[in-house]
């Protein structure tokens, strides 16, 4: 069975470093995987897709990921973290039966 | 082109009521699925619907709680008798086809 583990619950860093949130998976096929956003009180935004295109996924604000079958690995990264970047990520994948499996999240903290 | 609606935004009900969450799914989207999320944790898939018929249902707790997603109007999610563990966030997602799902803002009932 495709499960999602997104390694930290929370995450600080501070304005204009590196941003990783990491998410591992395991899928016994090809997997569509996901990372989405969530706003306080909002609904989930998707950020970006993987779907056996290109293992570099480009996104949405300036995020992307990065497929890694050895690794199973779906790591997002942003260059530089904006104080708008301060929400809750999750990483998901979507399994045979077509539902979106969700990791637990990891609260983005930026500090000034 | 409207996103996924859902209200209400905020539901309060008292233990032993209904709560009635409606989603009206992006226009010419015919796949609707509900999700739930508990405090600090991801969402947890509840049950996927096309037009008038309930096609997975595996994430939805045998009893009190039931959906549906009638030819015409929003698609319908019922929980009978509410109880303090039902307080959670409610998604709503729908899709045009098996691909990427997007969200609605979601219904945050509380139980009191």
């Amino acid at each position: 069975a495709q499960s999602v583990t997104q390694l930290g619950s929370h995450v600080s860093v501070s304005e204009g470093a590196l941003v990783l949130l990491r998410c591992n998976y395991s899928s016994s096929v090809p997997p569509y995987l996901f990372w989405y956003v969530q706003y306080p009180n909002q609904g989930l935004q998707l950020l970006l897709k993987y779907t056996s295109a290109a293992t570099l996924v480009k996104g949405i604000n300036g995020f992307e990921a990065e497929f890694k079958k050895s690794e199973t690995s779906f790591h997002l990264t942003k260059p530089s973290a904006h104080m708008s970047d301060a929400a809750e990520y999750f990483c998901a994948v979507r399994n045979r039966d077509d539902k979106i499996i969700f990791g637990k999240g990891t609260r983005l903290h930026i500090l000034p | 082109n409207a996103g996924v609606m859902q209200n209400p935004r905020h539901l309060v009900r008292r233990r032993g009521q209904e709560a009635r969450l409606r989603c009206s799914p992006m226009k010419g989207h015919s796949h609707v699925y509900w999700y739930r999320q508990l405090p600090e944790e991801g969402l947890k898939f509840m049950v996927y619907l096309q037009k008038e018929n309930i096609i997975d249902e595996s994430g939805m707790p045998k009893e009190r709680f039931s959906a549906e997603f009638p030819k015409e109007g929003p698609s319908i999610l019922r929980i009978q008798q509410v109880v303090r563990g039902d307080s959670a966030a409610y998604f709503c997602a729908s899709s045009p086809s098996k691909e990427t799902q997007y969200f609605g803002p979601g219904t945050r009932l509380l139980v009191l």
